[in-house]
C-alpha cells in the first residue's frame, strides 16, 4: 500500500538555524508528492509541491526535492524563523486522495 | 476570499446523539474531502467527493455518513456519536486531476473540534 513516514518531531532549533525534516514515501507508480504546514489552531495550508522525479519544489524559503532512487522528498530551509514554529506534513497522491504523514511539529526559539 | 468554511469551530456531544458538521467552497472545487486528525495519528481520511454526485469511503468511514449537498456543499454526519469520535474534523477541496492526471492541491478549513463525552 502507499505510505508516508516522516521523522518524529518536535524539531527544536534556535532562529536562523538550518532545517531538514526528513519524509520517505512507498507508493506505486510515479506519485506527486506535496508539503502542508500547519499553524497552532488552523487548517493545513499548501507549502510546496512537485509532480515528478528530480522536480524542487519551493515556497518561503523552503525547498523540497523529489528522489526517486531514494523516494525520499526531505524538507529543508537555511534559516529557521519564530513563525515557521508549526506542524509540517507530508503527503503523496498516488491515486485518488492524499496519503499523509503523521506530521512533524517544529518549535523555533528566538 | 472566503475559501473552505467549516461549521461549527467548536462542539461537545454526548454520546449517542446525532450532528452534522457542514462545509461549503467557493472556489469552484470538483472534489471535496473530510478528514480527522488525531494526536500522533496525522490526518486520515473519512470520506471523499471527486465530483458532485460521488461520494466514497476513506480510510476510516465507519460510524460517518456524508451528503454532497450540491457543488460547494459537502456535509458529514455522526448519527450516534462515540467517544472514539473525538477530534478535530477538516474538510478540504480541490480541483481534482489535471488532464495529466496529476492531483491538484487541497485546500483546507480551519478545522472543527469537537468533543464526545
Amino acid at each position: 500500500g502507499n505510505s508516508v513516514t516522516q521523522m518524529e518531531g518536535p524539531v527544536t532549533l534556535s532562529e536562523e538555524a538550518f532545517l531538514t525534516i526528513n519524509c520517505t514515501y512507498t507508493a506505486t507508480g510515479y506519485p506527486s508528492l506535496f508539503w502542508y504546514v500547519q499553524y497552532p489552531g488552523e487548517g493545513l495550508q499548501l507549502l510546496l509541491k512537485a509532480t515528478k522525479a528530480d522536480d524542487k519544489g519551493s515556497n518561503k524559503g523552503f525547498e523540497a526535492t523529489y528522489r526517486k532512487e531514494t523516494t525520499s522528498f526531505h524538507l529543508e530551509k537555511g534559516s529557521v524563523q519564530v513563525s515557521d514554529s508549526a506542524v509540517y506534513f507530508c503527503a503523496l497522491f498516488p491515486g485518488s486522495t492524499l496519503t499523509f504523514g503523521k506530521g512533524t511539529m517544529l518549535l523555533v526559539s528566538p | 476570499n472566503a475559501g473552505v468554511t467549516q461549521t461549527p469551530k467548536f462542539q461537545v456531544l454526548k454520546t449517542g446523539q446525532s450532528m452534522t458538521l457542514q462545509c461549503a467552497q467557493d472556489m469552484n472545487h470538483n472534489s471535496m474531502y473530510w478528514y480527522r486528525q488525531d494526536p500522533g495519528m496525522g490526518l486520515r481520511l473519512i470520506y471523499y467527493s471527486a465530483s458532485e454526485g460521488t461520494t466514497d469511503k476513506g480510510e476510516v468511514p465507519n460510524g460517518y455518513n456524508v451528503s454532497r449537498l450540491n457543488k460547494r456543499e459537502f456535509s458529514l454526519r455522526l448519527e450516534s456519536a462515540a467517544p472514539s469520535q473525538t477530534s478535530v474534523y477538516f474538510c478540504a477541496s480541490s480541483e481534482g486531476a489535471d488532464r495529466w492526471s496529476r492531483i491538484q492541491p487541497q485546500h483546507f478549513g480551519d478545522g472543527t473540534r469537537l468533543s464526545i463525552l
